[in-house]
């Protein structure tokens, strides 16, 4: 089936550009996704790329695409301590539909000051 | 305001109690998703719904039972509670599914002893 990789750690000092780095398998995905998660709450859609897309920047979030590598990253320039958060990659395809997301395990940023 | 609202926030079953996980959304979105998170293993996904009336089953269905007689309302039932249910659960919906990503209430803490 479908397999979302991410490391689980990351830390940056305040000020610094985060890149969280994602993997995935299904060459059939139409979207990606990546997803904050703030201590005791829900998920929240930051952003998302189109599978045709190599590039999409949003304000301080910046999203790298390779489709060929099957490479998913997120860059977030002058890292708040606000941006402390796990956060997860999550694609849909064809094989899942798009009314099912696959998610990475997540990466907790610790933002230090 | 408007979102998706889970209820209770916590849970404590004992094995082989059973019980309804609470979800309902006020945005008139089609697609509503539970998923359940755990520790290393990101979030699985147990059932979905593409409207009402229908619904099928995600990764990890097994234990737990989904009707969708409103589009407002997608509750969760844990049919005979055991301690690897013990997770957080999240619900989800969305208008369209991919295009703009889901909506996750803030989640149901479950434990099963």
């Amino acid at each position: 089936g479908e397999d979302v990789e991410q490391s689980l750690f990351l830390s940056v000092r305040e000020g610094d550009s985060s890149v969280i780095n994602c993997t995935y398998t299904d060459s059939s995905s139409t979207y990606l996704y990546w997803y904050k998660q703030e201590p005791g709450a829900g998920l929240q859609l930051l952003t998302y790329i189109f599978s045709n897309m190599d590039m999409k920047q949003d304000q301080r979030l910046t999203v790298l695409l390779n489709k060929k590598d099957k490479h998913l990253s997120l860059r977030i320039a002058d890292t708040q301590t606000g941006d402390s958060a796990i956060y997860f990659c999550a694609e849909s395809g064809l094989t899942g539909g798009g009314n099912k997301l696959t998610f990475g395990t997540g990466t907790q940023l610790k933002v230090e000051l | 305001n408007a979102g998706v609202t889970q209820t209770p926030k916590f849970q404590v079953l004992k094995t082989g109690q059973s019980m309804t996980l609470q979800c309902a959304q006020d945005m008139n979105h089609e697609y509503m998703s539970w998923y359940r998170q755990d520790p290393g293993m990101g979030l699985r996904l147990i059932h979905y719904s593409v409207g009402a009336g229908i619904t099928d089953q995600g990764e990890v269905p097994n234990g737990y039972n989904v009707s969708r007689s409103t589009t407002e309302d997608f509750p969760l039932r844990l049919l005979s509670a055991a301690p690897s249910q013990t997770s957080v659960y999240f619900c989800a919906s969305s208008y369209s599914g991919e295009v703009y990503g889901y909506t996750f209430g803030s989640g149901t803490r479950l434990t099963v002893v």
